[in-house]
């Protein structure tokens, strides 16, 4: 099957500093990729969709500035969370889609703690 | 817009029973996927079953099954047999299939199933 990998699957940092997180479809080109944002307990909230080659479509409420999505490659796509705050800490994560088959393929998540 | 809602926000089942959770959705458009994914405590999301609206015949993988009823905008998921590594949170997802029509995934709550051995 399709697998999509995120890295890191944690990190810690400072308030104030930014992280970028990877997604990568391993065994298959992506052409749309998926970036969630899930809290204790509760589902997963889509934050943006990125297509290769153009810019991302963010959902309501989303701060394109401080979640910045670069989608490169038909096989990464990153996510920068800029100038973090304690309140950005959460579980990230992201799935692909070929557009081949009718399935997103979602990568393992990330932890992000912001101290 | 698209809305999906789980009722049950916790279900628990004796090992080797079935067990039922329950999704309902709203749509306007007749065309669509449906889903059930499973989380387990690994957090990693896990494709269960996928139903594509137009057909009739309700999907089964093994032990699970769902019950389409594509007009009352219902869609359950039956595990049967249940075993110690279903226990997981559950989330119903629509999808649109219309041209055209955005790829994203619209989650419900999901259910948190706990399965006693």
């Amino acid at each position: 099957g399709a697998v999509v990998s995120q890295h890191p699957s944690w990190v810690i940092c400072k308030s104030g500093t930014s992280v970028k997180i990877e997604c990568r479809s391993l065994d298959f080109q992506a052409t749309t990729m998926f970036w969630y944002r899930q809290f204790p307990k509760q589902s997963l909230m889509l934050m943006a969709t990125s297509n290769e080659g153009s810019k991302a479509t963010y959902e309501q409420g989303v701060e394109k500035d401080k979640f910045l999505i670069n989608h490169a490659s038909l096989t990464l796509s990153t996510l920068t969370v800029t100038s973090a705050h304690p309140e950005d800490s959460s579980f990230y994560i992201c799935s692909a889609s070929s557009g081949l088959v009718n399935e997103q393929f979602f990568g393992p998540g990330t932890r992000l703690t912001v101290l | 817009a698209q809305t999906v809602t789980q009722s049950q926000p916790e279900m628990s089942v004796q090992e080797a029973e079935t067990v039922t959770l329950s999704c309902t959705y709203d749509t306007s458009e007749s065309d669509y996927y449906l889903f059930w994914y499973k989380q387990p405590p690994s957090r990693q999301m896990i494709l269960v079953i996928r139903q594509e609206a137009y057909k009739q015949q309700n999907a089964t993988e093994n032990r699970f099954s769902v019950n389409f009823q594509k007009a009352a905008k219902s869609f359950s998921l039956k595990i049967s047999d249940s075993q110690l590594g279903d226990a997981a949170m559950y989330f119903c997802a629509y999808r649109s299939r219309n041209l055209g029509g955005s790829e994203k995934l619209v989650f419900g709550k999901g259910t948190k199933l706990t399965v006693n051995p």
